[in-house]
């Protein structure tokens, strides 16, 4: 079975432009969390999706918003991009938002010049 | 959200047991403990989880202390492929997919 599946895998951008970040869960998880690494740290939640409604936001500015489609893939767009959004974006899924176990797919990683 | 502390670093030898620690001395009686490692290069990847008693999967063993306020992750015999971030996260009912990470553990197997 396919795991949680990402695109693109790495992304080069510039300041001031938009991205948009793409994620498929796993066949039959409703459930969407998306977050953001910075290197050497650990990952920051931004979004949580279930059934295409918002369920939860992380301390993320406006300029960062999410989406989920009824086939329960997601979106996360990034507008005017700084440096400081450099880093890597994971998406993970689970059946539903209590689900105790999350998965994770690669990622994507954003490098904003 | 209740905090967990983490050693930075652990060195291990290949083939013999780890032991990794998590402090979490806040936590509340409704809250798991869950472990996640992230291999290099990779996203994180599910280890197991607990709420009062020990737990064992074919991945680790998870202990947990009587009183909660500590735990540790056992990997019985390291590999290379066992070096890895380890994360220990703590969540409640509804939090599950808004997990908080730590700065974790980052353990080094050598031969």
């Amino acid at each position: 079975d396919a795991g949680v599946t990402q695109s693109p895998t790495h992304l080069i951008k510039t300041r001031g432009q938009h991205v948009t970040l793409r994620c498929s869960p796993i066949s039959g998880h409703k459930s969407v969390s998306w977050y953001q690494q910075v290197l050497g740290q650990g990952p920051q939640f931004i979004f949580q999706y279930y059934e295409k409604e918002e369920r939860g936001r992380g301390n993320f500015p406006d300029r960062f918003s999410a989406r989920q489609f009824p086939n329960y893939s997601s979106e996360l767009n990034v507008n005017a991009l700084l440096l400081g959004d450099s880093a890597l974006y994971l998406c993970a899924s689970s059946l539903t938002p209590d689900q105790d176990t999350q998965y994770f797919g690669p990622g994507t990683r954003l490098t904003v010049l | 959200d209740a905090k967990t502390t983490q050693p930075n670093s652990m060195e291990s030898n290949e083939e013999e047991p780890v032991h990794l620690p998590c402090n979490h001395s806040t936590i509340s009686g409704t809250d798991y403990i869950h472990w996640y490692r992230q291999l290099p290069s990779q996203g994180p990847e599910y280890v197991i989880h607990g709420l009062t008693s020990n737990v064992n999967n074919r991945m680790a063993s998870l202990a947990i202390a009587e009183d909660r306020k500590s735990s540790t992750l056992i990997l019985h015999r390291a590999t290379l492929r066992d070096a890895a971030v380890y994360y220990c996260i703590l969540s409640s009912t509804g939090t599950a997919s808004k997990l908080t990470f730590g700065t974790g553990t980052r353990l080094q197997v050598t031969l």
